[in-house]
Protein backbone atom coordinates (compact mmCIF):
# COMPACT_ATOMS: atom_id res chain seq x y z
CA UNK A 1 0.00 0.00 0.00
CA UNK A 2 1.13 3.50 -0.57
CA UNK A 3 -0.55 5.09 1.94
CA UNK A 4 -1.49 8.96 1.41
CA UNK A 5 0.52 10.03 -1.71
CA UNK A 6 0.47 14.29 -3.07
CA UNK A 7 1.20 15.09 -6.35
CA UNK A 8 3.16 17.24 -7.46
CA UNK A 9 6.20 17.14 -4.81
CA UNK A 10 7.65 20.80 -5.67
CA UNK A 11 6.10 23.48 -7.83
CA UNK A 12 7.23 27.14 -7.90
CA UNK A 13 4.22 29.71 -9.23
CA UNK A 14 4.01 33.14 -10.65
CA UNK A 15 1.26 35.17 -8.77
CA UNK A 16 -2.22 34.75 -10.44
CA UNK A 17 -1.48 31.87 -11.87
CA UNK A 18 -3.47 28.67 -11.18
CA UNK A 19 -2.76 25.02 -10.06
CA UNK A 20 -4.27 21.80 -8.33
CA UNK A 21 -2.71 19.45 -5.79
CA UNK A 22 -3.45 15.97 -5.54
CA UNK A 23 -3.92 14.03 -2.55
CA UNK A 24 -4.47 10.53 -2.79
CA UNK A 25 -5.20 7.81 -0.68
CA UNK A 26 -5.61 3.75 -0.98
CA UNK A 27 -6.39 2.77 2.28
CA UNK A 28 -10.56 3.27 2.03
CA UNK A 29 -10.86 6.17 4.43
CA UNK A 30 -13.63 8.35 4.55
CA UNK A 31 -11.87 11.68 5.93
CA UNK A 32 -9.36 13.93 4.06
CA UNK A 33 -7.67 16.91 4.85
CA UNK A 34 -5.16 19.25 3.74
CA UNK A 35 -3.23 21.49 5.72
CA UNK A 36 -0.41 24.12 5.69
CA UNK A 37 2.78 24.17 7.19
CA UNK A 38 4.34 27.28 7.78
CA UNK A 39 7.96 28.18 9.99
CA UNK A 40 6.34 29.48 13.60
CA UNK A 41 3.09 28.59 12.76
CA UNK A 42 3.16 24.75 13.01
CA UNK A 43 0.33 23.09 10.73
CA UNK A 44 -3.25 24.83 9.91
CA UNK A 45 -6.36 23.53 8.44
CA UNK A 46 -7.37 24.77 5.43
CA UNK A 47 -10.37 22.31 4.50
CA UNK A 48 -11.48 18.78 5.12
CA UNK A 49 -13.39 16.30 4.04
CA UNK A 50 -15.65 13.80 5.94
CA UNK A 51 -16.96 11.79 2.80
CA UNK A 52 -17.00 11.44 -0.79
CA UNK A 53 -18.99 14.68 -2.32
CA UNK A 54 -18.96 16.81 1.13
CA UNK A 55 -16.30 19.09 1.71
CA UNK A 56 -15.79 21.56 4.99
CA UNK A 57 -13.79 25.00 5.53
CA UNK A 58 -10.99 25.28 8.40
CA UNK A 59 -9.10 27.89 10.03
CA UNK A 60 -7.91 29.39 6.54
CA UNK A 61 -9.67 28.23 3.87
CA UNK A 62 -9.65 31.63 1.58
CA UNK A 63 -8.27 31.49 -1.42
CA UNK A 64 -8.33 27.89 -1.74
CA UNK A 65 -11.06 25.18 -3.15
CA UNK A 66 -11.21 21.52 -2.75
CA UNK A 67 -13.32 18.53 -4.24
CA UNK A 68 -13.57 15.00 -3.35
CA UNK A 69 -15.32 13.79 -6.29
CA UNK A 70 -13.69 10.33 -5.64
CA UNK A 71 -13.75 8.89 -2.52
CA UNK A 72 -9.57 7.97 -2.62
CA UNK A 73 -9.08 11.54 -3.89
CA UNK A 74 -8.72 14.85 -2.38
CA UNK A 75 -7.84 17.93 -4.51
CA UNK A 76 -6.52 21.45 -3.43
CA UNK A 77 -7.06 24.28 -6.19
CA UNK A 78 -5.37 27.50 -5.84
CA UNK A 79 -7.53 30.15 -8.29
CA UNK A 80 -4.85 33.03 -8.61
CA UNK A 81 -1.91 32.32 -6.39
CA UNK A 82 -0.44 34.71 -4.16
CA UNK A 83 3.04 35.22 -2.44
CA UNK A 84 1.03 34.31 0.68
CA UNK A 85 0.59 31.30 0.30
CA UNK A 86 4.03 29.98 -0.03
CA UNK A 87 4.45 27.34 2.09
CA UNK A 88 4.45 23.17 2.78
CA UNK A 89 0.98 22.03 2.01
CA UNK A 90 0.26 18.09 4.25
CA UNK A 91 -2.69 16.00 3.34
CA UNK A 92 -3.93 13.42 5.78
CA UNK A 93 -6.46 10.55 5.78
CA UNK A 94 -8.55 9.15 8.59
CA UNK A 95 -10.91 6.48 8.54
CA UNK A 96 -13.24 8.63 11.28
CA UNK A 97 -12.49 11.43 13.30
CA UNK A 98 -11.62 9.83 15.90
CA UNK A 99 -9.19 7.66 14.47
CA UNK A 100 -4.92 8.07 13.51
CA UNK A 101 -4.20 10.55 10.75
CA UNK A 102 -2.03 9.28 8.39
CA UNK A 103 -0.30 12.19 6.32
CA UNK A 104 1.48 12.12 3.16
CA UNK A 105 4.90 13.23 2.28
CA UNK A 106 4.23 17.02 1.29
CA UNK A 107 4.07 19.37 -1.63
CA UNK A 108 6.40 22.52 -1.06
CA UNK A 109 4.66 25.33 -3.03
CA UNK A 110 6.47 28.66 -3.93
CA UNK A 111 4.54 31.52 -5.15
CA UNK A 112 6.54 34.51 -6.77
CA UNK B 1 -11.48 29.43 20.45
CA UNK B 2 -9.14 26.45 20.97
CA UNK B 3 -5.18 27.03 20.73
CA UNK B 4 -2.21 25.13 21.49
CA UNK B 5 1.14 26.78 23.15
CA UNK B 6 4.45 25.06 22.50
CA UNK B 7 7.13 28.26 23.85
CA UNK B 8 10.29 26.81 22.92
CA UNK B 9 11.51 26.81 19.38
CA UNK B 10 13.96 25.14 20.07
CA UNK B 11 15.48 22.16 22.56
CA UNK B 12 19.06 21.26 22.25
CA UNK B 13 20.27 18.60 24.46
CA UNK B 14 22.83 15.94 25.25
CA UNK B 15 22.64 12.47 24.78
CA UNK B 16 21.84 10.97 27.90
CA UNK B 17 19.81 13.97 29.05
CA UNK B 18 16.10 14.07 29.84
CA UNK B 19 14.01 16.32 27.85
CA UNK B 20 10.98 17.57 27.93
CA UNK B 21 8.72 19.36 25.51
CA UNK B 22 6.16 21.82 26.77
CA UNK B 23 2.24 21.94 25.25
CA UNK B 24 -0.01 24.07 26.90
CA UNK B 25 -3.43 24.29 25.58
CA UNK B 26 -6.97 26.53 25.80
CA UNK B 27 -10.13 25.08 25.62
CA UNK B 28 -13.54 24.92 27.02
CA UNK B 29 -14.26 21.11 26.62
CA UNK B 30 -12.61 17.95 26.85
CA UNK B 31 -10.27 17.84 23.92
CA UNK B 32 -7.97 14.85 23.22
CA UNK B 33 -4.26 15.56 22.90
CA UNK B 34 -1.95 14.50 20.99
CA UNK B 35 2.24 14.66 20.21
CA UNK B 36 3.02 14.45 16.19
CA UNK B 37 6.70 13.89 15.12
CA UNK B 38 8.40 14.52 11.93
CA UNK B 39 12.03 13.69 11.72
CA UNK B 40 14.00 14.62 8.69
CA UNK B 41 12.68 14.16 5.50
CA UNK B 42 9.82 11.76 6.61
CA UNK B 43 6.06 12.86 6.82
CA UNK B 44 4.53 13.54 9.97
CA UNK B 45 3.62 10.78 12.19
CA UNK B 46 1.84 9.91 15.32
CA UNK B 47 3.79 9.70 18.90
CA UNK B 48 1.30 9.46 21.24
CA UNK B 49 -2.00 10.51 22.06
CA UNK B 50 -3.27 10.82 25.48
CA UNK B 51 -6.45 8.84 26.04
CA UNK B 52 -3.90 5.52 25.12
CA UNK B 53 -1.38 6.43 28.34
CA UNK B 54 1.28 4.30 26.33
CA UNK B 55 4.96 5.06 26.40
CA UNK B 56 6.40 5.30 22.58
CA UNK B 57 9.98 4.93 22.38
CA UNK B 58 10.58 5.79 25.79
CA UNK B 59 8.53 9.14 25.90
CA UNK B 60 5.65 9.77 28.29
CA UNK B 61 3.07 12.48 27.94
CA UNK B 62 0.25 13.40 30.60
CA UNK B 63 -2.79 15.05 30.35
CA UNK B 64 -3.10 17.47 33.28
CA UNK B 65 -6.28 19.32 33.39
CA UNK B 66 -6.05 21.57 36.05
CA UNK B 67 -2.95 23.15 34.05
CA UNK B 68 -4.46 22.71 30.99
CA UNK B 69 -1.08 20.98 29.91
CA UNK B 70 -0.17 17.89 28.00
CA UNK B 71 4.31 17.81 28.57
CA UNK B 72 5.86 15.27 26.56
CA UNK B 73 8.96 13.87 28.21
CA UNK B 74 12.30 11.28 28.06
CA UNK B 75 14.31 10.89 30.59
CA UNK B 76 17.31 9.67 28.37
CA UNK B 77 17.49 11.40 24.90
CA UNK B 78 19.17 10.09 22.44
CA UNK B 79 20.30 11.46 19.05
CA UNK B 80 17.76 9.79 17.07
CA UNK B 81 15.13 11.42 18.61
CA UNK B 82 16.25 14.66 16.79
CA UNK B 83 13.10 15.98 15.27
CA UNK B 84 10.23 18.04 15.17
CA UNK B 85 7.87 17.61 17.63
CA UNK B 86 4.37 19.00 17.43
CA UNK B 87 1.99 19.30 19.96
CA UNK B 88 -2.25 19.12 18.50
CA UNK B 89 -5.38 19.34 20.08
CA UNK B 90 -8.26 17.66 18.85
CA UNK B 91 -11.71 19.32 19.75
CA UNK B 92 -14.28 17.42 18.35
CA UNK B 93 -14.97 14.04 16.23
CA UNK B 94 -14.38 15.47 13.15
CA UNK B 95 -10.98 15.31 13.04
CA UNK B 96 -9.96 18.73 12.96
CA UNK B 97 -6.51 19.15 14.51
CA UNK B 98 -4.89 22.28 16.16
CA UNK B 99 -1.16 22.01 16.22
CA UNK B 100 0.99 24.24 18.21
CA UNK B 101 3.98 26.03 16.50
CA UNK B 102 6.45 22.95 16.93
CA UNK B 103 9.15 22.53 18.96
CA UNK B 104 12.91 21.58 17.30
CA UNK B 105 14.96 18.85 19.06
CA UNK B 106 18.14 18.41 18.44
CA UNK B 107 20.37 16.11 20.54
CA UNK B 108 23.89 16.10 20.67
CA UNK B 109 26.64 13.31 21.12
Amino acid sequence: NAGVTQTPKFRVLKTGQSMTLLCAQDMNHEYMYWYRQDPGMGLRLIHYSVGEGTTAKGEVPDGYNVSRLKKQNFLLGLESAAPSQTSVYFCASTESGINEQFFGPGTRLTVL
Amino acid sequence: AQRVTQPEKLLSVFKGAPVELKCNYSYSGSPELFWYVQYSRQRLQLLLRHISRESIKGFTADLNKGETSFHLKKPFAQEEDSAMYYCALRPDSWGKLQFGAGTQVVVTP
